[in-house]
């Protein structure tokens, strides 16, 4: 059974840095597509990046290039999404997603709330 | 860059068949996929390369892609089909994923 299991909810500060991450199983990480998708709070779906952990391959969406870093540990199965300076405007759900193609996402993960307030 | 737009909501009648649509520019010429995503979950993929249903998906759901418009076929509705439904594209020209704005269905 093909499982993405993400990391806890996160209460941070703006300014503040953040990783999260998204643990894949029952499936070849290695010869899959990992990435990530923004939800704000009553909105629709934001495509943020993916990778292919075989050969590090990024592809980045230019609305987030600059902002995020995917990257993944093909060692542990694990796909990251990392913040160096967090803004209250990054407050959302985080869903990573697995594709064994680039082209669409056949599983996603539970989704990561990310809540970024002074 | 490339532009997927849905209506943002449809209502029809439990039974009855509901059409969601997709547009974009030469559609017809991309890969369209489905997702739907119901209150407080992660989307489900629907529908995946225009009309392929992933297993586990019911018969009902089903769709197609020509022109300038993609659409997503929801026969015999079910108040258990109420979600939101997101198209989307891989765009090969500026290599990125692209989704729709989403259409909510309702069931009345």
């Amino acid at each position: 059974e093909v499982q993405l299991v993400q990391s806890g909810a996160e209460v941070k500060k703006p300014g503040e840095s953040l990783k999260i991450s998204c643990k894949g199983s029952g499936y070849s990480f290695t010869k899959s597509w990992i990435g990530w998708v923004r939800q704000m709070p009553g909105k629709g779906l934001e495509w943020m990046g993916i990778i292919y952990p075989g050969d590090s391959d990024t592809r980045i969406s230019p609305s987030f290039q600059g902002q995020v870093t995917i990257s993944a540990d093909k060692s542990i199965s694990t796909a990251y999404l990392q913040w160096s300076s967090l803004k209250a405007s990054d407050t959302a759900m985080y869903c990573c997603v697995m594709g064994t193609t680039l082209d669409y996402f056949d599983y996603w993960g539970q989704g990561t709330l990310v809540t970024v307030s002074s | 860059s490339y532009v997927l737009t849905q209506a943002p909501s449809v209502s029809v009648a439990p039974g009855q068949t509901a059409r969601i649509s997709c547009g974009g520019n030469n559609i017809g010429s991309k890969s369209v996929h489905w997702y739907q995503q119901k209150p407080g979950q992660a989307p489900v993929l629907v529908v995946c390369a225009d009309s392929d249903r992933p297993s586990g998906i019911p018969e009902r759901f089903s769709g197609s892609n020509s022109g300038s418009t993609a659409t997503l076929t929801i026969s015999r509705v079910e108040a258990g089909d109420e979600a939101d439904y997101y198209c989307q594209v891989w765009d090969t020209n500026s290599d990125r994923c692209v989704f729709g704005g989403g259409t909510k269905l309702t069931v009345l």
